[in-house]
């Protein structure tokens, strides 16, 4: 089974910092998924990524395979990016079907 | 893109009484389906999933049961609930094993 870890767990900011999440896992992996889910409860899928860095926004993510390690990045955070993000990986070994091990998940409360 | 349908969005039911959550996809064809589960303050647990019609694989022992009746049809039910099934459910859908998870918006059950 492929073991998550995401630090920190909590998370508090002033609106306009700079924030990062960190999540490292266990088993060599072909993706990483970055989840958001707002306080209603609702999960979005921010990115997906194998390799590098991508960038949506103000959102930026990047993995390095070699360390087993990824970051989730916000610049200039606002109020509105309260919530807890996820990271989530596939599952080890054999046909995993697509399922993934999530990450306890990060609440990131951002103060105006 | 995926849409995800999920109904109803908050339940509370008598233990003892039967469960039907009803999930629906938009935008792909034969998807991966699955339910998970998020117990207050806890991780996503994945209770089943399914790769097409038919065919449902369960991931814990439980009061649970899942079915997929059509492509993009999946459905969570239970003939007697138990208060430990209280929690936030969640559908999602995945176009392939590689390919990002869309989320439903997820049902808040309450067990009482």
């Amino acid at each position: 089974k492929n073991e998550v870890e995401q630090s920190p767990q909590n998370l508090t900011a002033q609106e306009g910092e700079f924030i990062t999440i960190n999540c490292s896992y266990s088993v060599g992996i072909s993706a990483l998924h970055w989840l958001q889910q707002h306080p209603g409860g609702g999960i979005v899928s921010l990115f997906m990524l194998s390799s590098g860095k991508k960038k949506h926004g103000r959102l930026i993510a990047t993995i390095n395979i070699q360390e087993k390690h990824s970051s989730l990045h916000i610049t200039a955070s606002h109020p509105r990016d309260s919530a807890v993000y996820i990271c989530a990986v596939p599952n080890a070994g054999g046909t995993s079907y697509g399922k993934l091990t999530f990450g306890q998940g990060t609440i990131l409360t951002v103060h105006p | 893109s995926q849409t995800i349908h999920q109904w109803p969005a908050t339940l509370v039911q008598p233990v003892g009484s039967p469960l039907s959550l009803e999930c629906t996809v938009e935008g792909t064809s034969n998807p991966n389906l699955y339910w998970y589960r998020q117990a207050a303050g806890r991780g996503l647990q994945l209770l089943f999933y399914s790769v097409g019609i038919g065919q449902i694989s369960s991931e814990v022992p439980q009061n649970l049961s899942a079915s997929r009746p059509q492509d993009r049809q999946f459905i969570l039910s239970s003939k007697k609930l138990l208060l430990s099934d209280s929690g936030f459910y969640l559908c999602a859908s995945r176009s392939s094993y590689n390919s990002p998870l869309h989320f439903g918006n997820g049902t808040r059950l309450t067990v009482t």
